[in-house]
């Protein structure tokens, strides 16, 4: 069972870089769901999608992007990366109330 | 502006003892609460959840206490494991809302 799959695991960039953060799910859920968690802090939302085709941001939206092209993929787009970029990324797919997450992508912007 | 608190860091408990981790919240429309798990370079997993129709949901080792009216809600674990040893993450939304609202996290720690 893949559940939620990221990559990847890690990733060091320098100012001003750009990359993509890789999900995918196959539970074929609708929802899916980009967070970022920053040492002693919770989850706060960048961005997410209700179905193929349909974004919208969430609390924390500035510096990144996506797109949802198929119900399976969720790629998460950091432009001109910043030190304050430097976190833990989550992406998370949910159908009805439970929401299921990968193992993460550890981001350091240097 | 926080809606989901977990207003304890960390939390300590001797193998075999009751764990109470504590969670308020500031949304009166969520309705729906779950608790995930979450181990050191792991995503977080889904632990228990309870919907606001229930004052109490039990499953194994983990109980939630929902209690409306004062917006809070608490998950008890009992016996302890050194297994249980990780961070707790309480979480909320709404029946028609689009994402789950996390608290900052409490971070447990059961001693043998």
């Amino acid at each position: 069972n893949a559940g939620v799959t990221q990559t990847p695991k890690f990733r060091i960039l320098k100012i001003g870089q750009s990359m993509t953060l890789q999900c995918a799910q196959d539970m074929n859920h609708n929802y899916m769901y980009w967070y970022r968690q920053d040492p002693g802090m919770g989850l706060k939302l960048i961005y997410y999608s209700v179905g193929a085709g349909i974004t919208d941001k969430g609390e924390v939206p500035n510096g990144y992007n996506v797109s949802r092209s198929t119900t399976e993929d969720f790629p998460l787009r950091l432009e001109l990366a910043a030190p304050s970029q430097t976190s833990v990324y989550f992406c998370a797919s949910r159908k009805n109330t439970e929401a299921f997450f990968g193992q993460g992508t550890r981001l350091t912007v240097v | 502006d926080q809606q989901v608190k977990q207003n304890s860091p960390s939390l300590s408990v001797q193998e075999g003892r009751i764990s109470i981790l504590n969670c308020d919240y500031t949304n009166s429309m969520f309705d729906y609460f779950l608790w995930y798990k979450k181990y050191p370079a792991e995503g977080p997993t889904f632990l228990i959840s309870i919907s606001s129709i229930k004052d109490k949901n039990e499953d194994g080792r983990f109980t939630v206490f929902l209690n409306k009216s004062a917006k809070h809600l608490s998950l008890h674990i009992v016996p302890s494991q050194p297994g249980d040893s990780a961070v707790y993450f309480c979480a909320a939304s709404t029946n028609s809302g689009y994402a789950l609202n996390f608290g900052k996290g409490t971070s447990l720690l059961v001693t043998p």
